[in-house]
């Protein structure tokens, strides 16, 4: 199956800094899908984003669908310890019987207190 | 209290052995999906389930199996012939263009 691009793999930062990580993919998505896992535990959804363009805030969450519906990102401002995770984005093609998730490898993000 | 439910938490069977990871859901969605992972990779999808008594295989369905006999479930049975079958597997159901996960079963096989 395929995969997304996304970037980066992992981050270290200081709690209070702003993080940013993107997907990026060769092909068009109808929706992309934002999800936190932490360890041993379930995906659990952050944020969706069904049409092109869309900038959709959560919280400290912001995140965007790419013009090109090829890529996204998704932005956590002023980060606190429990930010602590593995981030994951997802692209979902969908029509006729066929809804299928392709997702990013994760982004590891640690916060330093 | 709506969600999904996957039991049990943790799993360890013999090597040979088919077992199966139990999957149910209170939040009326007709699709259903079993998504195996591995350290270092991305979600991989197993099979899946559009409605009752329909499921198609996903992108790495060999030495698996399922049934969806009933809308509120979707057992995974890992047979003798995955090789590879200790993961950690998640399976989620979608409404619209969303897709929700359960908690997860993490298989060891010893």
């Amino acid at each position: 199956g395929q995969q997304l691009n996304q970037s980066p793999q992992s981050m270290f930062i200081q709690e209070g800094e702003d993080v940013s990580m993107n997907c990026t993919s060769s092909s068009i998505f109808n929706t992309w899908l934002w999800y936190k896992q932490d360890p041993g535990e379930g995906p659990v959804l952050l944020i969706a984003l069904y049409k092109a363009g869309e900038l959709t805030s959560n919280g400290r969450l912001t995140a965007q669908f790419g013009i090109t519906r090829k890529d996204s990102f998704l932005n956590i401002s002023a980060s606190i310890p429990s930010d602590v995770g593995i981030y994951f984005c997802a692209g979902q093609t969908s029509g006729g019987s066929n809804y299928k998730l392709t997702f990013g490898k994760g982004t590891l993000l640690t916060v330093n207190p | 209290d709506g969600g999904i439910t996957q039991s049990p938490k943790y799993l360890f069977r013999k090597e040979g052995q088919n077992v199966t990871l139990s999957c149910e859901q209170n939040l009326n969605h007709d699709a259903m999906y079993w998504y195996r992972q591995d350290p270092g990779q991305g979600l991989r999808l197993i099979y899946y389930s559009q409605i009752v008594n329909d499921f198609q295989k996903g992108d790495i369905a060999e030495g698996y199996s399922v049934s969806r006999e009933k809308k509120e479930s979707f057992p995974l049975t890992v047979t003798s012939a995955q090789k590879n079958p200790t993961a950690f597997y998640l399976c989620a159901s979608r409404v619209t263009d969303t897709q929700y996960f359960g908690p997860g079963t993490r298989l060891t096989v010893l």
